[in-house]
């Protein structure tokens, strides 16, 4: 079965960068993507990654995944305090047409001014 | 961009009562929607998969006729929580996605506390 683990806190300082890690188990993966919930609000779509691609960069966020070991990680440079919440880590796969996603627990990002 | 809206954003009814929750897809049509279920500090779980014009498909134990759902056009989606019970307060967030191999975007949640 699908299953997605991530950290479930990191706390970074202010103008630092933020790595959040995600492994997955499911090699069949399409595509995989991370989400930002702000508390009492839905997610924001961040970035995704279709899965035969390396690295992916959108301004200050950077996607990296190692199909190999079945690793993500999310990058954010010059981490702001706007940028505390929850970031989750999902993955889709294409089984029944329906691209499902499956999702991790998700990491709480806390950001130290 | 891709914008989803979720009505209401916050319901506080009596137990018995059944809540409609809407999710619109504003600006694109989208042929399949997901209504997710979060607990408290909990990741969200996927109670059904809507496709416009057909009967929405269930995951494992959530009872389809305690939630009612309606995909009637391309733009929007009904969740009815019939004959709410406390144990049914929750917070339920909807996503929409233009096709089935595409991101799906989140609305904004519907807390939903039964007292």
């Amino acid at each position: 079965g699908e299953d997605v683990e991530q950290s479930l806190f990191l706390s970074v300082r202010e103008g630092d960068s933020s790595v959040i890690n995600c492994t997955y188990t499911d090699s069949s993966s399409t595509y995989l993507y991370w989400y930002k919930q702000e508390p009492g609000a839905g997610l924001q779509l961040l970035t995704y990654i279709f899965s035969n691609m390396d690295m992916k960069q959108d301004q200050r966020l950077t996607v990296l995944l190692n199909k190999k070991d079945k690793h993500l990680s999310l990058r954010i440079a010059d981490t702001q305090t706007g940028d505390s919440a929850i970031y989750f880590c999902a993955e889709s796969q294409s089984g029944a047409g329906s691209y499902q996603l499956t999702f991790g627990k998700g990491t709480k990002l806390s950001v130290i001014p | 961009g891709a914008v989803v809206s979720q009505h209401p954003s916050r319901v506080i009814c009596k137990s018995g009562t059944s809540v409609k929750i809407e999710c619109r897809s504003l600006d694109f049509q989208a042929t399949t929607m997901f209504w997710y279920r979060q607990f408290p500090k909990q990741s969200l779980m996927l109670m059904a998969t809507s496709n416009e014009g057909s009967k929405a498909t269930y995951e494992q134990g959530v009872e389809k006729d305690k939630f009612l759902i309606n995909h009637a056009s391309l733009t929007l989606s009904t969740l009815t929580v019939t004959s709410a019970h406390p144990e049914d307060s929750s917070f339920y967030i909807c996503s929409a996605s233009r096709q089935p191999n595409q991101p799906q975007h989140f609305g904004d949640g519907t807390r939903l506390s039964i007292l």
